[in-house]
Parts: structure tokens; C-alpha cells; sequence
């Protein structure tokens, strides 16, 4: 099973309002990533947390961590037509030298 | 380079027949990874490389699939007598150092099994 599910699967929105996009894991972790992915190639690194962090800031981009919840969100604020593509959470078990994705999340932005 | 490449960029190959993904991790990178995607879906992690370390095959599908890494450098993903269900994106992506620190991802290789 996936150690990380994106929620929702999908977003619609319209260009400068705010998206929201949740991730919950399973594991203990060392860190948690956000990537987006355009057009189903390569996925580019947005932003790392670490379990010891409960928020982090990169442009528009913020981002929260709750252990305790074993979950994590990704907003994005301002959205721009550009922001549209896909997100993923990916979250390393303790122990272990690897990230384990989610399904990731569709957002889309209507200009 | 400046970042990940992979070739070929797209694949056509006919069932049964045996196909190699080529990936140029960043330079001084020691760590590399194989994923597979499906359209629509998440990421399948299939081989973890990381400096002289035994790599980490856990995610191989069958013994059909197979990685090396020569020279700590360059790594070539051989599926052999390849199947329909072999049809995806493989996408490699690489990283600085001990832990699992930033991924950065090549364009990915579109393979077509027909």
C-alpha cells in the first residue's frame, strides 16, 4: 500500500484563489516532500520538511507537517494558470533509503 | 550536465523483445533511483543505487527486470521479453549524499509495449 495518499484527488480552481492539497502517510518519517509533475514526465522538487518542522515557507508555496496526525498540506496561494499540473507527497520510512510516493494530486487552474 | 537526462525519450518495442533505459544522474551524485509510472498513477519505486552499496532491488517486478550502475555513474534499467503490462513511464531521478535528501528527476523514458 502507499505510504503517502494525496487528498484530493482532484482540484478545480479559479486563477488567484488558494489551493489546498493533503497528504497522509503511515510510517514514522524523517522528512516529507512535495514534487509537481507537468505533463506526466519528470517531477520537479518543491519543497522538503522534516519531522521536527511543522511549517516551512518557499515563495507561495507553505507547507505543514502534523506527526502526530501523520499528515501534511500543501498550499499554494495566488494560484496562476502555471501552477496547473500534478502534486506529490513523498515520505521516507525511518530506516529506510527511499522516498514512497502518493498517487498524487490533479490541480487544475481556470484562468 | 545540469540535470538528469535519459534516453531514449520515447520506446516502441514489440512484446517479447528485450529493451535497455539509459540515465546520466547529475555529476557527483551519489545516489540513484528507478521508478515506474503508469499512466495516471503514482510512482512505483523499482532500484535504489547509493555510492559502492549493494543496491536496493526491492522493487522489481520480476526477474525480468534488471539495473546496473558502472563506474557509480551512469545506470542502465534491461527489461527483457518485455510484456504489455511493461508499458509506462521510467523515470530516474538522483541525489546528493547519505539520506534521502531531494530527488532530482530526468524527463522520464515513455516505453510502448505493443
Amino acid at each position: 500500500s502507499q505510504q503517502g495518499e494525496e487528498d484530493p484527488q482532484a482540484l478545480s480552481i479559479q486563477e488567484g484563489e488558494n489551493a489546498t492539497m493533503n497528504c497522509s502517510y503511515k510510517t514514522s518519517i524523517n522528512n516529507l516532500q512535495w514534487y509537481r509533475q507537468n505533463s506526466g514526465r519528470g517531477l520537479v522538487h518543491l519543497i522538503l520538511i522534516r519531522s521536527n518542522e511543522r511549517e516551512k515557507h518557499s515563495g507561495r508555496l507553505r507547507v505543514t507537517l502534523d506527526t502526530s496526525k501523520k499528515s501534511s498540506s500543501l498550499l499554494i496561494t495566488a494560484s496562476r494558470a502555471a501552477d496547473t499540473a500534478s502534486y506529490f507527497c513523498a515520505t521516507d520510512a525511518q530506516g529506510a533509503q527511499k522516498l514512497v510516493f502518493g498517487q498524487g494530486t490533479r490541480l487544475t487552474i481556470n484562468p | 550536465g545540469a540535470g538528469v537526462s535519459q534516453s531514449p525519450s520515447n520506446k516502441v518495442t514489440e512484446k517479447g523483445k528485450d529493451v535497455e533505459l539509459r540515465c546520466d544522474p547529475i555529476s557527483g551524485h551519489t545516489a540513484l533511483y528507478w521508478y515506474r509510472q503508469s499512466l495516471g498513477q503514482g510512482l512505483e519505486f523499482l532500484i535504489y543505487f547509493q555510492g559502492n552499496s549493494a543496491p536496493d532491488k526491492s522493487g522489481l517486478p520480476s526477474d525480468r527486470f534488471s539495473a546496473e550502475r558502472t563506474g557509480g555513474s551512469v545506470s542502465t534499467l534491461t527489461i527483457q521479453r518485455t510484456q504489455q503490462e511493461d508499458s509506462a513511464v521510467y523515470l530516474c531521478a538522483s541525489s546528493a549524499g547519505i539520506g534521502v535528501g531531494a530527488q532530482y528527476f530526468g524527463p522520464g523514458t515513455r516505453l510502448l509495449v505493443l
